[in-house]
């Protein structure tokens, strides 16, 4: 079946820092690839996606480059903010399963000033 | 500019109790989602529905119930809760099978 592994968090850095958080999948064909930010109290919102092999993702300073040859799609910002603190969820839709989508457990993020 | 609009945002409920939760989307959306947030689990979709009138199982859609009597309402029915059902629920919606999803703010129900 269909699968998406993240990194455990909770995930802490200092602002202005480095982000990656990693992110795995399992899954038949070329699925399509996201990343959603769930701020708190809040429901997910799509940060960004990439369809197919190579695509690289991007959006408010986030990236994310979908690898086929390590089944990887892991998220990056070169400098993090306060405001960046949320749970980022990676995410993988089938290409032949309409809009079903395959969510791994989320990864916590903390920015402290 | 509402989007997708969960009510109620919090419930408690003792076991067996039924209740029904309420999803409504103002975006003409035709697909509608309900999902569960368990921690270190992700979201797992529990049962969706592709137009008006139809519904279909997800993931994990034992112990509940939908409906989709009306295009912008996805109603989402547990009949006899149990403490497992304790979770985050959330509601989404998309223009297509393609189109990303919108979700709603959650209900956190907890069952006692």
């Amino acid at each position: 079946g269909n699968s998406v592994t993240q990194m455990e968090g909770p995930v802490t850095l200092s602002e202005e820092a480095f982000l990656t958080i990693n992110c795995t999948y399992t899954a038949t064909g070329y699925p399509s690839l996201f990343w959603y930010v769930q701020y708190p109290g809040e429901g997910l919102q799509l940060l960004l996606k990439a369809t197919k092999a190579d695509d690289k993702g991007s959006n408010k300073g986030f990236e994310a480059t979908y690898r086929k040859e390590t089944t990887s799609f892991h998220l990056e910002k070169g400098s993090v903010q306060v405001s960046d603190s949320a749970v980022y969820f990676c995410a993988l839709r089938p290409n032949n399963a309409g809009n079903m989508l395959t969510f791994g457990g989320g990864t916590r993020l903390m920015v402290k000033p | 500019n509402a989007g997708v609009t969960q009510t109620p945002k919090f419930r408690v409920l003792k076991t067996g109790q039924s209740m029904t939760l309420l999803c409504a989307q103002d975006m003409n959306h035709e697909y509608m989602y309900w999902y569960r947030q368990d921690p270190g689990m992700g979201l797992r979709l529990i049962h969706y529905s592709v137009g008006e009138g139809t519904t279909a199982k997800g993931e994990v859609p034992d112990g509940y119930n939908v409906s989709r009597l009306k295009k912008q309402n996805f109603l989402l029915g547990l009949e006899s809760a149990a403490p497992s059902q304790t979770s985050v629920y959330f509601c989404a919606s998309s223009y297509g099978s393609q189109q990303p999803q919108h979700f709603g703010d959650g209900t956190r129900l907890s069952i006692l």
